[in-house]
């Protein structure tokens, strides 16, 4: 089973500032999607593929990365992009599917 | 719009059963795979459960596998989870998801419902 190592487990940032979370995979993984979590809500697909927006996401957002190695970017923290992002990966076969711990964003 | 709405969540004991539907609509049900995915009380998300489209192959981690069996009705656009064995770490907010096409994440969310194991 492939592990997702997320980091930092807490961050917080000012409005304007730009933010990354880091996700490391313990064997290569083809696909990565991130996620948000607001309190009190279902998490929602924020970004699919590694690098693509679900509908809605604000383009300051952005994924990259690529074999264990990948990275979750926000250019400028605003107030409404605090929550909890997850990083989730699945294997090819059998299907298995595994998140990441969590990095929960707070705003200074 | 898509819409998956869970119910059948409740307080079981240790070694008891529970079964979680999940009404879906707004979408060909029949077209995706569905899962089931669970949120631990210290937040972590783990994966519970996977149905093919068509219901004829089912995948489940080590964790459940053999306690809990998913299902489906295409022509009532429900899926199923079906709990036995209930453990004290099974306790969680249970969450139907909706693959997209290509089912490598979780495209759509229901708002959940809680399992509570506890004597």
């Amino acid at each position: 089973e492939i592990l997702l190592t997320q980091s930092p487990a807490i961050i917080a940032a000012s409005p304007g500032e730009k933010v990354t979370i880091t996700c490391s995979a313990s064997s290569s993984v083809s696909y990565m999607n991130w996620y948000q979590q607001k309190p009190g809500s279902s998490p929602k697909i924020w970004i699919y593929g590694i690098s693509n927006l679900a509908s809605g996401v604000p383009a300051r957002f952005s994924g990259s990365g690529s074999g264990t190695s990948f990275s979750f970017t926000i250019n400028s923290m605003e107030a409404e992009d605090v929550a909890t992002y997850y990083c989730q990966q699945r294997s090819s076969y059998p299907p298995i599917f595994t998140f990441g711990s969590g990095t929960k964003l707070e705003i200074k | 719009e898509v819409q998956l709405v869970e119910s059948g969540g409740g307080l079981v004991k240790p070694g008891g059963s529970l079964k979680l539907s999940c009404a879906a609509s707004g979408f060909t049900f029949s077209s995706y795979a569905m899962s089931w995915v669970r949120q631990t009380p210290e937040k972590r998300l783990e994966w519970v459960a996977t149905i093919s489209s068509g219901g004829s192959y089912t995948y489940y981690p080590d964790s459940v596998k053999g306690r809990f069996t998913i299902s489906r009705d295409n022509a009532k656009n429900t899926l199923y989870l079906q709990m036995s064995s209930l453990r004290s770490e099974d306790t969680a907010m249970y969450y139907c998801a909706r693959h997209s096409l290509l089912p490598t994440g979780f495209a759509y969310w229901g708002q959940g419902t809680l399992v509570t194991v506890s004597a």
